[in-house]
C-alpha cells in the first residue's frame, strides 16, 4: 500500500523558512517522479513543484520560483521542499504526491498518489 | 483565477446524474490528458479518473469522463449521497511547463 507522509508544517513569520519531509513507503521511490501540491484555506489545489525519478528535471510553478527548491534522496525514500522567503500568499496544505511515471512532465504521468498534507501558515 | 475553468457548484437528488465541466485551452486540455480527483470533507484528493476516461480500480463506473477539443466533463450517475465532495480536474500545461488545476465544483447531493 503506497503510504505518504509529510511533516515539516508550522506556523512561521513572514520573510522566514520552513522545510518540508514526505516519508514514502509501499511502492520502489527511487522509481518515481514527485510532487508537491498546495491548497491554501478554503481554496482549490495549485501544483507547486515536481522532481523526477532522478533528480534530473525540475519544476516550479512561478509564484515560488527562486524561493521553493525541491530535492529528494531516494536512499532514505524522502521527498523535501525548501522553503525560503515565506508569504503570507504560501499559506496552504501541502500535499506530497507520487506520480504514474518517472519523469514529473511526461504528460502521459500524473499525480496518482497524495499524502494527507502537512499545515503551513505564514504570519507574524 | 484558475487556468482551468469549472462550475463552482453543481447539485442534484439522489440517482440522478449530473456533469461537471472543465474548460481550459491548447497548451493544457486540448493537447494533453485530463484527470479528475475528487476530494471528499477534511481528505485529501484522490484520483478518479486518469488520461480522460480510465477509471482506477475500485472507482465504481458511475463515475466517467470524457474530453472533446479544450473541454472534458465528469458525469456522476445514480447520485449517492457520499459522492457530495469538491471535484478538481487537472491537466499538464506545456507553455507553463507544469501541472494546472481548475478551481473545483462543490457537489452537493439534494
Amino acid at each position: 500500500e503506497v503510504q505518504l507522509v509529510e511533516s515539516g508544517g508550522g506556523l512561521v513569520q513572514p520573510g522566514r523558512s520552513l522545510r518540508l519531509s514526505c516519508a514514502a513507503s509501499g511502492f520502489t521511490f527511487e522509481d518515481y517522479a514527485m510532487h508537491w501540491v498546495r491548497q491554501a484555506p478554503g481554496k482549490g489545489l495549485e501544483w507547486v513543484s515536481g522532481i523526477s525519478w532522478n533528480s534530473g528535471s525540475i519544476g516550479y510553478v512561478d509564484s515560488v520560483k527562486g524561493r521553493f527548491t525541491i530535492s529528494r534522496d531516494n536512499a532514505k525514500n524522502s521527498l523535501y521542499l525548501q522553503m525560503n522567503s515565506l508569504r503570507a500568499e504560501d499559506t496552504a496544505l501541502y500535499y506530497c504526491a507520487k506520480d504514474s511515471l518517472a519523469d514529473y512532465h511526461d504528460s502521459s504521468g500524473y499525480p496518482e498518489y497524495w499524502g494527507q498534507g502537512t499545515l503551513v501558515t505564514v504570519s507574524s | 483565477q484558475s487556468v482551468l475553468t469549472q462550475p463552482p457548484s453543481a447539485s442534484g437528488a439522489p440517482g440522478q446524474r449530473v456533469t461537471i465541466s472543465c474548460s481550459g485551452s491548447s497548451s493544457n486540455i486540448g493537447n494533453n490528458y485530463v484527470y479528475w480527483y475528487q476530494q471528499l470533507p477534511g481528505t485529501a484528493p484522490k484520483l478518479l479518473i486518469y488520461r480522460n476516461n480510465q477509471r482506477p480500480s475500485g472507482v465504481p463506473d458511475r463515475f466517467s469522463g470524457s474530453k472533446s477539443g479544450t473541454s472534458a466533463s465528469l458525469a456522476i450517475s445514480g447520485l449517492r449521497s457520499e459522492d457530495e465532495a469538491d471535484y478538481y480536474c487537472a491537466a499538464w500545461d506545456d507553455s507553463l511547463s507544469g501541472w494546472v488545476f481548475g478551481g473545483g465544483t462543490k457537489l452537493t447531493v439534494l
